[in-house]
């Protein structure tokens, strides 16, 4: 069964330093989301793709966080700096298409700690 | 301000009886729901859904329902299973945007 794919799983780095984040979404899937999800907390949408465009990001921190989808299929989400408030899980998901009743499937995500 | 929320951070129940997890919201321009499982070191996985043109959904043991009035869902599971054991995620959106808004989840842990 095709998965989304995320790399690294984990991310250790002090604060002020530069992380960045990969994801691979199903294959054919033209919608692409990255969520932060802060421990005890339910995921938070930060920026949402159809194909190569940004749809939505207005909850992206954009004085820090940058996104991209070059190509229209993996997409990498970077923080420059990072701040101690960023330690979350960085979730991927990718669906279908740009319809609330596409289901969206996500990846195993990505834990960063700041330090 | 949180316009989902889970005010059950945790739930333990016996294997074989009913789990009831709860979900309010505020929103009232939210008219669609889901429902996501997670288990630990994965990401979420998507369970079930229901509009706000129904008042209940159902696929195989688990069963949504809708209150509008009250703004509130429920997601049942009977039976329980121990692989059922995971945290709950609600999560709705409105017709005007794509936008999910998810819950803070609730830990579900099936006793055998």
């Amino acid at each position: 069964e095709a998965e989304v794919a995320q790399s690294p799983r984990y991310k250790i780095t002090e604060k002020s330093q530069a992380v960045a984040f990969w994801c691979d979404p199903i294959s054919g899937h033209a919608t692409l989301y990255w969520y932060r999800q802060i421990l005890g907390q339910g995921p938070e949408l930060l920026v949402q793709f159809q194909d190569e465009s940004v749809v939505d990001d207005s909850q992206l921190p954009k004085d820090r966080f940058s996104a991209e989808r070059l190509k229209g299929v993996d997409s990498t989400l970077k923080i420059q700096p990072a701040e101690l408030g960023d330690s979350a899980m960085y979730l991927c998901a990718s669906s279908l298409a740009l319809r609330r009743a596409e289901t969206q499937y996500f990846g195993p995500g990505t834990r960063l700690l700041v330090l | 301000d949180q316009q989902v929320k889970q005010n059950s951070p945790s739930l333990s129940v016996q294997e074989g009886r009913i789990s009831i997890l709860n979900c309010d919201y505020t929103n009232s321009m939210f008219d669609y729901f889901l429902w996501y499982k997670k288990y630990p070191a994965e990401g979420p996985t998507f369970l079930i859904s229901i509009s706000s043109i129904k008042d209940k959904n159902e696929d195989g043991r688990f069963t949504v329902f809708l209150n509008k009035s009250a703004k509130h869902l429920s997601l049942h599971i009977v039976p329980s299973q121990p692989g059922d054991s995971a945290v709950y995620f609600c999560a709705a959106s409105a017709l005007s945007g794509n936008q999910f808004y998810f819950g803070t989840g609730t830990s579900l842990t099936v006793i055998p």
